[in-house]
């Protein structure tokens, strides 16, 4: 089976633009989640969807970052606009009602 | 709200020697599910362990943890650490109540050097 995919997996943008960040979950796993990933703060959660319904949406994250489920199969993390903060690695990973958590290879983002 | 403490941001060992990677949790709810991922350099993380049943040992890849509830932990061991082990290790919590959400502890690297 098909791991989590992501693309594209390095991304440089440069302060201000919008960037699209995508992820196709395991085939048939119904969670998804979207975290940020830095040194300094570890993982943290963006969005989290059920069924593609959103069920956490990050709190501190919402003002920029947008994240969406138009189906089952595929979703997508829009940041508009970018800031240099921003640079970290985004995870997506996606499970089945099992707790377990399966995270896709990430993208890297530089924000210049 | 639910939190995870790694008491330790980085664990620097010999091989050969034992493991031990602190992980302590605090929920309101009494039947919480404890994780351990683990992440190699440039990879992503991936599930070591994971354990909801209270004083029972839980063990993969030489690696073994036991939730206790009495004392909200679930600290990670082996017994002798080898160069392969160096990675990053985040500590997880889920309650199911918390709408099934993971709450992670901050990390802690591992090294081990020869």
């Amino acid at each position: 089976d098909a791991g989590v995919t992501q693309t594209p997996r390095h991304e440089v943008a440069e302060k201000g633009q919008t960037i699209i960040l995508k992820c196709e979950p395991v085939s048939g796993h119904n969670d998804l989640f979207w975290y940020r990933q830095t040194k300094i703060q570890g993982l943290e959660l963006l969005s989290y969807f059920r069924s593609k319904s959103l069920m956490e949406d990050g709190g501190a994250f919402k003002d920029r970052f947008k994240a969406e489920m138009l189906n089952s199969s595929f979703s997508t993390l829009k940041i508009q606009p970018t800031e240099p903060k921003d640079s970290a690695v985004y995870l997506c990973a996606s499970r089945l009602q099992s707790h377990e958590q399966y995270f896709g290879p990430g993208t890297r983002l530089t924000v210049l | 709200g639910d939190s995870v403490t790694q008491t330790e941001g980085l664990v620097t060992l010999t091989e050969g020697l034992p493991v031990m990677l602190n992980c302590t949790y605090q929920t309101i709810y009494s039947n919480p599910f404890l994780f351990w991922y683990v992440q190699h350099l440039n990879e992503s993380p991936r599930l070591l362990l994971k354990s909801f049943t209270d004083n029972k040992r839980t063990e993969h890849q030489g690696f073994h943890a036991t939730l206790h509830k009495s004392s909200s932990s679930f600290h990670l061991q082996k017994s002798s650490a080898q160069l392969s082990d160096s990675a990053l290790y985040y500590c997880a919590l889920s309650t199911g109540a918390n709408t099934g959400k993971l709450t992670f502890g901050h990390g802690t690297i591992l090294r081990v050097h020869p």
